[in-house]
């Protein structure tokens, strides 16, 4: 069974500093993808950006780049120049290829304050 | 093109009671599926649906069921409510074949009393 772990239950960041989201995984198989999604104090979803386990290049969208290390199993999120609009809570997530049970599984989060 | 909708946005229920959580998509998606989150956890599948007539249990199916009688909706229907189904739904879709990000609805905030 896949698994996702953020071990930060709360980060705080001050404005314009970079910050890393820390994101684990556990999975045996070898296509795959890792999603982390931004929920706001409004509660909706919100992707953020997406790695694919084939990709050689680290994903980047913006401010937002993914520190991914195969060999690890990890997928950490860098914010950087970080902005007041960043706080919330964001989410790791992995999805597998392989099956009919093509579903998302969760990290627990990691609530980020961004202070002024 | 509105995406993934989703109604209520909240509802309050009494325990034992049954009601149906509404979800539509117009971007033509085979993949949907339902998760319900609880305060301080991820996301949690539900029930999921591969296409048309097509649906399969998730992680926490018990209490629920769906239907996909058509690619655009996917209800997910509530037996008999019970507090422990207090939570936030999401709906979700995505295209059919591989790896691809699944677009969120809103949600709905139920709470059962």
């Amino acid at each position: 069974a896949q698994k996702i772990t953020q071990t930060q239950p709360g980060m705080f960041v001050q404005e314009k500093e970079a910050v890393t989201l820390d994101c684990t995984y556990d999975t045996s198989d070898p296509s795959y993808g890792l999603f982390w999604y931004k929920q706001p104090s409004s509660g909706e979803m919100i992707f953020l950006i997406y790695q694919g386990s084939y990709d050689q290049q680290n994903a980047t969208e913006g401010r937002y780049s993914l520190n991914f290390q195969k060999a690890r199993k990890s997928a950490n999120l860098v914010i950087s120049a970080s902005q007041l609009g960043d706080s919330a809570m964001y989410f790791c997530a992995t999805l597998l290829s392989s099956g009919s049970a093509r579903q998302l599984t969760f990290g627990s989060g990691t609530q980020l304050t961004v202070l002024p | 093109n509105a995406g993934v909708t989703q109604t209520p946005k909240f509802q309050v229920l009494k325990t034992g009671q049954s009601m149906t959580l509404q979800c539509a998509q117009d971007m033509n998606h085979e993949y949907m599926s339902w998760y319900r989150q609880d305060p301080g956890m991820g996301l949690r599948l539900i029930h999921y649906s591969v296409g048309a007539g097509i649906t399969d249990q998730g992680e926490v199916p018990n209490g629920y069921n769906v239907s996909r009688s058509t690619t655009e909706d996917f209800p997910l229907r509530l037996l008999s409510a019970a507090p422990s189904q207090t939570s936030v739904y999401f709906c979700a879709s995505s295209y059919a074949s591989g790896l691809h990000e699944q677009y969120f609805g809103p949600g709905t905030r139920l709470t059962v009393t």
